[in-house]
């Protein structure tokens, strides 16, 4: 089964709005990934967060990290019509990307 | 997608059939990997290379190969012992352990004649 698995599978709010996207895992894990991906492209790389932290921000988005409950968040302020994609998060079982394991993805529509 | 060239952008494969997707990067990154993704899954892992003339197998190796015979270069065979390989397929990079995640191709759409 998936180590991540992403909350809802699928989410369109109005431009403006925030979105939020959750993942849970099963497992210990080293470090959580966000990632994005836009139809027919390869994924970009959002945020990092380590096992030991509970909160980053980078510009509008904010993700939190609660190892007891093994789960995940993104948040998205102020959405833009631009941040219609397909999120990711990815559980790192250690360091390096070859422990690295993938959720199937939450698909965000932005209406403008 | 800048700094990783993925190639081709779609290639078609026959039946019985090798084919070879390209990745070149100039990042400088010492570990590279192979992706598949699949329609409304996350990413499955086939091969990944840490340094040069080593790699090792993901999750889905088989009927896959790879060589490392340059830093650069990461080229993915997927041979006719691979039975469904129609996906998208996504090369990837990483500076070093533990670092700021992953940096990604812009895919190779593979679909069988």
């Amino acid at each position: 089964s998936q180590q991540g698995e992403e909350d809802p599978q699928a989410l369109s709010i109005q431009e403006g709005e925030n979105a939020t996207m959750n993942c849970s895992y099963k497992t210990s894990i080293n470090n959580l990934q966000w990632y994005r991906q836009n139809s027919g492209r390869g994924l970009v790389h959002l945020i990092l967060i380590r096992s030991n932290e509970r909160e980053k921000h980078s510009g509008r988005l904010r993700v939190t990290l609660d190892t007891s409950k093994k789960s995940s968040s993104l948040l998205i302020t102020a959405s833009r019509a631009a941040d219609t994609a397909s999120y990711f998060c990815a559980t790192g079982l250690s360091q390096g990307a070859q422990k690295l394991v993938f959720g199937q993805g939450t698909r965000l529509t932005i209406n403008p | 997608d800048g700094g990783i060239t993925q190639s081709p952008k779609y290639l078609f494969r026959k039946e019985g059939q090798n084919v070879t997707l390209s990745c070149e990067q100039n990042l400088n990154h010492d570990a590279m990997y192979w992706y598949r993704q699949d329609p409304g899954q996350g990413l499955r892992l086939i091969y990944y290379s840490q340094i040069v003339n080593d790699f090792q197998k993901g999750d889905i190796a088989e009927g896959y190969s790879v060589s490392r015979e340059k830093k650069e270069s990461f080229p993915l065979t997927v041979t006719s012992a691979q039975k469904n390989p129609t996906a998208f397929y996504l090369c990837a990079t990483e500076p070093g352990q533990g670092s700021s995640g992953l940096f990604f191709g812009s895919g190779t759409q593979l679909s069988v004649l």
